[in-house]
């Protein structure tokens, strides 16, 4: 079945670090990616997306790029900020008609000190 | 911005009582899903819900859980006998369509079953 396999956690990096989070998936038929962010105390938020391969989605300095040929969806900022510190998962959704469930990974835990 | 809300954020209850979960989802949203996490898990799809019926449920989803959209703004999981496996976090979310359009996810209630 489909699944999503992240970078363990927990991560923990200094302010203005560069970050990269790691994340492939196994899909049958093509799959819609994205990053959700869990901040403290919060529910799950969309942080992008990318629909077909070679899309980049991106928001608030953070990017992820759908690669089908490693079939893989890493999450990059180039500097990373306290206030960045969450919980983030990686997920997809297959594009058959009515599989409109997501499915997650297992979150990974990022801490930014300062 | 609108939100879905989910009531109460933290339950406890015991083993083999009922309990039901609230969600108020976005407004002008059509359909509504249930996920939940336990500790240290993935999150997992249980079930979404639209034009007042089931459109998919996974195999957690048994005999024990049922859905609910009483009136024109809740939307309820039920747990008929809880087991204290079904300790977790669950999430509601809702979405305008069934494309790709963006779920948004309340903030979770906890349940703990002792």
């Amino acid at each position: 079945g489909d699944s999503v396999t992240q970078m363990e956690g927990p991560v923990t990096l200094s302010e203005e670090a560069f970050l990269t989070i790691n994340c492939t998936y196994t899909a049958t038929g093509y799959p819609s990616l994205f990053w959700y962010v869990q901040y403290p105390g919060e529910g799950l938020q969309l942080l992008l997306k990318a629909t077909k391969a070679d899309d980049k989605g991106s928001n608030k300095g953070f990017e992820a790029t759908y690669r089908k040929e490693t079939t893989s969806f890493h999450l990059e900022k180039g500097s990373v900020q306290v206030s960045d510190s969450a919980v983030y998962f990686c997920a997809l959704r297959t594009g058959i008609e009515g599989a409109q469930k997501l499915v997650f990974g297992q979150g990974t835990r990022l801490t930014i000190n300062p | 911005e609108p939100e879905v809300t989910q009531t109460p954020s933290h339950q406890v209850t015991q083993m083999g009582q009922e309990v039901i979960l609230r969600c108020v989802p976005i407004s002008n949203h059509l359909y509504f899903y249930w996920y939940r996490q336990i500790l240290g898990q993935k999150v997992e799809f249980l079930v979404s819900f639209y034009n007042n019926e089931i459109s998919e449920k996974s195999e957690i989803f048994d005999d024990q859980f049922s859905v609910e959209r009483p009136d024109g703004s809740n939307f309820t999981l039920k747990i008929r006998s809880t087991k204290l496996e079904d300790s977790a976090m669950y999430f509601c979310a809702s979405s305008v369509r069934r494309d790709n359009s963006p779920l948004h996810f309340g903030n979770g209630t906890r349940l703990t079953v002792t």
